[in-house]
């Protein structure tokens, strides 16, 4: 049973435009979301986070949002540029009662960003 | 550079042995995490430690064990392999005792690529 899907496999972006990676989860425990990256052959590079008090969080180009009634995320980049050709991950952490739950992580998205 | 250092990062053996992996977490990170990510899945956990302690379990197989020593340095030890073992094994770490405490993100090593034949 997954916690954490990210239903799309896979996203082809042209430069310059927008690029919106979903990702919902089941669990109304969750309540820190991160978003890695990951280039073949590499571990997975942490990006950005966000806690379930906030509704968005911003770090440059990268954007994630938080709807907590849909349970859902996502992160936007804008402009994609084609080095943010990746697997992106979104993971979730539970918080139970103060004890602090591990790392659950989606299936990936493979993002490609045509030049 | 996350500053995760995984040893080794291939590793080929035949089934029934036994192999160990070698994580160096972060310099000041406590937490040391392990990940499985196989063919066609996404990273499953595996078991976590916290300053030598275990913290938390996930689907790890009884013929896998680890610890984590008093220099901080963690060991996966995988035992009587099976064709189906064969994954990248990732470690990862965080200063705090879970992700969600001080928002606390985990950084990865880039993995231990275990194949068994």
């Amino acid at each position: 049973d997954q916690q954490v899907k990210q239903n799309s496999p896979s996203l082809s972006v042209q430069e310059g435009r927008i690029s919106i990676l979903n990702c919902d989860y089941t669990n109304s425990m969750f309540d820190y979301f991160l978003w890695y990256k990951k280039y073949p052959a590499e571990g997975p590079t942490f990006l950005i986070s966000i806690s379930s008090i906030k509704d968005k969080n911003e770090d440059g180009r990268f954007t994630v949002f938080l709807n907590k009634s849909a349970k859902h995320l996502s992160l936007h980049i804008v402009p994609s540029q084609p080095g943010d050709s990746a697997v992106y991950f979104c993971a979730a952490s539970p918080n139970y009662g103060g004890s602090q739950g591990n790392l659950i992580f989606g299936k990936g998205t493979k993002l490609s960003v045509k030049p | 550079d996350s500053g995760v250092t995984q040893t080794p990062k291939h590793l080929i053996t035949a089934t029934g042995q036994r192999v160990t992996l070698r994580c160096s977490p972060r310099s000041g990170d406590l937490s040391v995490y392990w990940y499985q990510q196989s063919l066609d899945q996404g990273l499953q956990f595996l078991i976590q430690y916290y300053n030598g302690e275990e913290r938390a379990k996930g689907n790890i197989l009884e013929r896998f064990s680890a610890q984590q020593f008093p220099d901080l340095h963690s060991e996966l030890n995988l035992s009587s392999l099976e064709l189906g073992d064969s994954a990248l094994y990732f470690c990862a770490s965080s200063v705090a005792e879970g992700p969600g405490l001080y928002n606390s993100p985990l950084h990865f090593g880039n993995g231990t690529r275990l194949t068994v034949t």
